[in-house]
């Protein structure tokens, strides 16, 4: 399989902690993208990432990129009950036409 | 970025019948994916649909299982046929690859009960 895995699976925080996220994957690819699900509901789109690209910034979130250790994180900054839900990554590959790989997602749940 | 909706947005059905879900989006967009997403799994790509040409399947996804069409730029549909309780799942059509600099954009999903 070419899916990516993430970890850790579950993560359980208290509100105002960090949450990091990790994704790997197994090819090279032209960009990364960040995706929340909530409650198996359709996925809203968090932030893209290029190859080209080691960091970005979106408001509370901080992803990085290690195309050397094929390799990304997802960092929340004080994270709010609202924050709950599951996180995927999706890789797009050299050469698929867009087509996504995503990974085995993290379920986060962040508490009062 | 895109409007995307999905009709029915849940259904539950018998096996051995077939269920047409439709995507429909508020712009012209080149790519049209659908993803299918198993119980507690992550999404898995079945196909892309192609405008006025056959739709291109991932391994694993044959054409007379999940008959794809797409008549125009903004719309298209999944039929999952003959249904078994395998198959259900969440079904997800997403646009974008290039569209919008490469970020593909999800609709609200279809939730398929197969009893």
């Amino acid at each position: 399989s070419q899916q990516g895995e993430e970890d850790p699976q579950a993560l359980s925080i208290q509100e105002g902690e960090n949450a990091t996220m990790n994704c790997s994957y197994k090819t090279s690819i032209n960009n990364l993208q960040w995706y929340r699900q909530n409650s198996g509901r359709g996925l809203v789109h968090l932030i893209l990432i290029r190859s080209n690209e080691r960091e970005k910034h979106s408001g509370r979130l901080r992803v990085t990129l290690d195309t050397s250790k094929k390799s990304s994180s997802l960092l929340i900054t004080a994270s709010r009950a609202a924050d709950t839900a599951s996180y995927f990554c999706a890789t797009d590959a050299t050469g698929t036409a867009s087509k996504l790989t995503f990974g085995t997602g993290t379920r986060l749940q962040v508490t009062l | 970025s895109a409007v995307i909706s999905q009709k029915p947005s849940r259904d539950i059905c018998q096996r051995g019948t077939s269920l047409t879900i439709q995507c429909q989006v508020d712009s012209q967009v080149t790519m049209m994916f659908w993803y299918r997403q198993q119980p507690g799994q992550s999404l898995t790509l079945i196909a892309t649909a192609n405008q006025g040409s056959e739709a291109t399947y991932e391994s694993g996804f044959v054409i007379d299982k999940f008959p794809i069409s797409r008549p125009n730029l903004t719309f298209s549909t999944l039929t999952v046929s003959n249904m078994s309780p395998e198959d259900s799942s969440i079904y997800l059509c997403s646009v974008g690859g290039g569209d919008w600099g490469n970020e593909q954009f999800f609709g609200p999903g279809t939730r398929l009960t197969v009893l």
